[in-house]
């Protein structure tokens, strides 16, 4: 069972449409991070979410962290090729511990 | 700047064989760890480390021994390689031994055990 769910865990859809992406738990995590990963590469940082309720932007992506610090949501403003890649979550586990959700596969088609 | 740099990218190995993935970061960062990567599995941690000499379990540790000698290095030992160990293994660094920092990853080491 995975500690952080992902959802969906695969989407395509066409250039211009708007999407969310959802990284849901049971248990609470001092912070959440959003990972992009493209194929052959490793992950790289997206954004770090620390306060319950905070929301931050990254010109056309919007990410939210929730109130309960139990989930958190990516949303993407008219998708482009460009966006195409494996999204990761992962929640802080205690001091020294990053566990990651298994991922949600993006395919944007032109 | 180098970052985090993994060898080797691709290996094959025999049921039963042993073998070492080398993890060299050139960052100063005192937290390392370790990842598998399994398709729609995400990333489970094997063993972490918070700086030279320190190491620990992660989530799948069973069949993998980590050491931290110097703060450059984290190698990753199969003592005996089984096909189940099969995966895309990563590296990654943090500047602080802590999880809420930025974790820079390597490029990855893709394992066959065959």
């Amino acid at each position: 069972t995975q500690l952080l769910e992902q959802s969906p865990q695969f989407l395509s859809i066409q250039e211009g449409e708007n999407l969310t992406v959802y990284c849901n738990s049971s248990s609470v995590f001092s912070s959440l991070q959003w990972y992009r990963q493209e194929p052959g590469e490793g992950p790289v940082l997206l954004v770090t979410v620390v306060t319950g309720g905070e929301v931050k932007k990254l010109k056309r992506l919007t990410f939210q962290f929730g109130d309960a610090r139990k989930d958190s949501s990516l949303h993407i403003t008219a998708a482009q090729p460009g966006d195409t890649g494996l999204y990761l979550c992962a929640g802080a586990q205690g001091a020294q511990k990053l566990v990651f959700g298994q991922g949600t596969r993006l395919t944007i088609n032109p | 700047n180098a970052g985090v740099t993994q060898t080797p990218k691709f290996q094959v190995l025999k049921t039963g064989q042993s073998m070492t993935l080398q993890c060299a970061q050139d960052m100063n960062h005192e937290y390392m760890s370790w990842y598998r990567q399994d398709p729609g599995m995400g990333l489970r941690l094997i063993h972490y480390s918070v700086g030279a000499g320190i190491t620990d379990q992660g989530e799948v540790p069973n069949g993998y021994n980590v050491s931290r000698s110097t703060t450059e290095d984290f190698p990753l030992r199969l003592l005996s390689a089984a096909p189940s160990q099969t995966s895309v293994y990563f590296c990654a660094s943090s500047y602080r031994a802590t999880a809420n920092t930025e974790a820079f990853f390597g490029q990855g080491t893709r394992l066959t055990v065959v």
